[in-house]
């Protein structure tokens, strides 16, 4: 069974530019959850999206935003980029009910923004 | 959900137990204790949950205390690849939700 898949893993851009990262969650896995990691501030939630609605959202600006589309495949886009966006992108996915509790995390996409 | 308060870091010797604790004073009856890791520079790991009783799997065992306040991960023979930040969580199970809150964890240092 394939994990998450996150592409890409590492890219580079300037401030100003606009990024958008894909996350391909497990098969038959319908929600999507997306974290931000810096040296700083860790592990933070960004959203989460479950049939192709967003289902939470956490404290980032708007300049974060997502989408799911129907096969569960997941895209999030930060636009009008500054120094502090540059930080490793996590996508997790997961079962509807949660049962376990179990999040399975990509590999995630390491961004730098010069 | 519920803070929780972990040491900032451990060190444990090879094929040793290590022990690392996790303080949740404020949970409530109905949230979980769950267990990340995270070996550098790839994606956090599940590793364990549980409720109020003590709990095992093939990766690690989870002893909770009685009055649900704290609980302490145990990887019963710690290796080289054991090294990595522990995440100590709490949360409500079957919640419908795909948000975790991490604390800064416990970075855990397996040494030769």
């Amino acid at each position: 069974k394939a994990g998450v898949t996150q592409t890409p893993r590492y890219l580079i851009k300037t401030r100003g530019q606009q990024v958008t990262l894909s996350c391909s969650p497990i098969s038959g896995h319908r929600s999507v959850s997306w974290y931000q990691q810096t040296p700083g501030q860790g592990l933070q939630f960004l959203f989460e999206y479950f049939s192709e609605t967003q289902r939470n959202k956490g404290n980032f600006p708007g300049r974060f935003s997502g989408r799911q589309f129907s096969n569960s495949r997941s895209e999030m886009n930060v636009s009008t980029l500054e120094l502090g966006d540059s930080a490793l992108y996590l996508c997790a996915s997961g079962q509807n009910q949660y049962i376990t509790g179990e999040l399975f995390f990509g590999e995630g996409s390491r961004l730098t923004v010069l | 959900d519920a803070k929780t308060t972990q040491p900032t870091s451990m060190d444990c010797a090879e094929g040793r137990a290590a022990n690392l604790p996790c303080n949740h004073s404020t949970i409530s009856g109905n949230e979980y204790v769950y267990w990340y890791r995270q070996i550098h520079s790839q994606g956090p790991q599940y590793i364990i949950h549980g409720l109020k009783n003590n709990e095992t799997n093939e990766m690690a065992s989870l002893i909770i205390t009685e009055d649900r306040k704290s609980s302490t991960l145990i990887l019963p023979h710690a290796t080289l690849r054991d090294t990595a930040v522990y995440y100590c969580i709490v949360r409500v199970a079957g919640s419908n939700t795909g948000k975790l809150i991490f604390g800064q964890g416990t970075t855990l240092q397996v040494k030769p």
